[in-house]
């Protein structure tokens, strides 16, 4: 069984640029959730979407959005880009079914952001 | 909201035991997990406790006081593969819309040393 795929790997922006990252969870996964990883700050909630639709939403502005799409994958954009946006942004797939959680959460490899 | 507090670093030997401590206070809780995360890869789940007491699988085991707002997790026989970063996450309550949103701690450095 395949794991949870992040493309790209690696990206470098400018700041007052946009970015999409993309997120294929499990197969059979209908829950990913988005979390943004700082030096400064450890792991942070961003979002996380089940059955298309935004489950639960972390503290961070509105220019953070995210889709999910009706195969389970889910994207996240960052609009106008700002130096302190480099981070390593990871997804994490569960097996969530309706609303019965799973408590297991498998990540991705992530996407490493630099912001320049 | 969350807060969630453990050490910064550790250091052990290795065969020896390491108990790494984790304390949170919540608006509600569904759940406390450990992840494993080496440098430069994603974090791996490790274990989960929602109701009290012990879970024990293989060398590691996580204890969970609700009551206490505490939880440990216990590594056995280290071996130095065992480097890493050692995370504590809090779930939301479903009652608060909690879904799969967790709550990391900024980890523990646990450095194994012969």
């Amino acid at each position: 069984k395949a794991g949870v795929t992040q493309t790209p790997r690696y990206l470098i922006k400018t700041r007052g640029q946009q970015v999409t990252l993309s997120c294929s969870p499990i197969s059979g996964h209908r829950s990913v959730s988005w979390y943004q990883q700082t030096p400064g700050q450890g792991l942070q909630f961003l979002f996380e979407y089940f059955s298309e639709t935004q489950r639960n939403k972390g503290n961070f502005p509105g220019r953070f959005s995210g889709r999910q799409f009706s195969n389970s994958r889910s994207e996240m954009n960052v609009s106008t880009l700002e130096l302190g946006d480099s981070a390593l942004y990871l997804c994490a797939s569960s097996p969530s079914r309706d609303r019965t959680l799973s408590y297991e959460q498998y990540f991705g490899p992530g996407t490493r952001l630099t912001v320049t | 909201g969350q807060n969630i507090d453990q050490p910064t670093e550790m250091t052990a030997t290795e065969g020896a035991i390491v108990q790494i401590n984790c304390t949170y206070q919540t608006s509600g809780f569904n759940g406390l997990f450990w992840y494993q995360q080496h440098a430069g890869e994603a974090p791996t789940f490790l274990s989960y406790n929602v109701l009290d007491g012990l879970e024990e699988k293989g060398r590691f085991s996580s204890f969970l006081s609700r009551s206490k707002g505490y939880s440990y997790l216990l590594l056995k026989e280290l071996q130095m593969k065992d480097s890493a970063s050692y995370l504590c996450a809090v779930r939301d309550s479903i009652l608060t819309g909690g879904g799969n949103k967790l709550t990391f701690g900024t980890g523990t450095q646990l450095k194994v040393e012969l």
